[in-house]
């Protein structure tokens, strides 16, 4: 069963815009993590939030997390075409060993 | 490069049939992760395993089962396929399990084609 639900399903920017992606989880978690996925191939780790935390900035990126309202949101800053790709937020449960449950993700593409 | 080998990374087999997926985890990575990636059902975690046992079971059919062996490597191996398995067979891996705030490395993938 999917944990996280991202919104929106698809996003279509121009090149220097900013993206702004969203997730919902349903239960306690011990952190959430986004990670993005290039056309069919492995994910790739992007930033990882513990629940302490409200804001996290690696880079370009920026990540929210409200535990009140169980969502997160990842923003990405003056996009590039390069950042096209899927953006998955993934969370692990507390009393989970480790595994993370993905939600269905936002198909980012960034135009030139 | 995530560290986490995969193969094959294509499989076209018929239904019916029996495969297997090989993963070897990071250097020193103690825990691997199997996952399934489809079109209608998202990234599905199917399994876990830690040292060599099972740590954590997900969505996984009773037709698929998976192992690590001493050497850290893992198999999954899927029996009595079914069209509706064709997916995306992603291995991850981690240092160890338990500890509150790790991220996945994950393999490029196996792309199984059941037809």
């Amino acid at each position: 069963s999917q944990q996280g639900e991202e919104d929106p399903q698809a996003l279509s920017i121009q090149e220097g815009e900013n993206a702004t992606m969203n997730c919902s989880y349903k239960t306690s978690i011990n952190n959430l993590q986004w990670y993005r996925q290039n056309s069919g191939r492995g994910l790739v780790h992007l930033i990882l939030i513990r629940s302490n935390e409200r804001e996290k900035h690696s880079g370009r990126l920026r990540v929210t997390l409200d535990t009140s309202k169980k969502s997160s949101s990842l923003l990405i800053t003056a996009s590039r075409a390069a950042d096209t790709a899927s953006y998955f937020c993934a969370t692990a449960r507390v009393g989970s060993q480790g595994n993370l449950i993905f939600g269905k993700g936002t198909k980012l593409s960034v135009k030139p | 490069d995530s560290g986490v080998t995969q193969t094959p990374k294509h499989l076209i087999t018929a239904t019916g049939q029996r495969v297997t997926l090989r993963c070897s985890p990071r250097s020193g990575d103690l825990s691997v992760y199997w996952y399934q990636q489809s079109l209608d059902q998202g990234l599905q975690f199917l399994i876990q395993y830690y040292n060599g046992e099972e740590r954590a079971k997900g969505n996984i059919l009773e037709r698929f089962s998976a192992q690590q062996f001493p050497d850290l490597h893992s198999e999954l191996n899927l029996s009595s396929l079914e069209l509706g398995d064709s997916a995306l067979y992603f291995c991850a891996s981690s240092p160890s399990p338990g500890k509150r705030n790790e991220k996945l490395f994950f393999g490029s993938g196996t792309q199984l084609s059941v037809l």
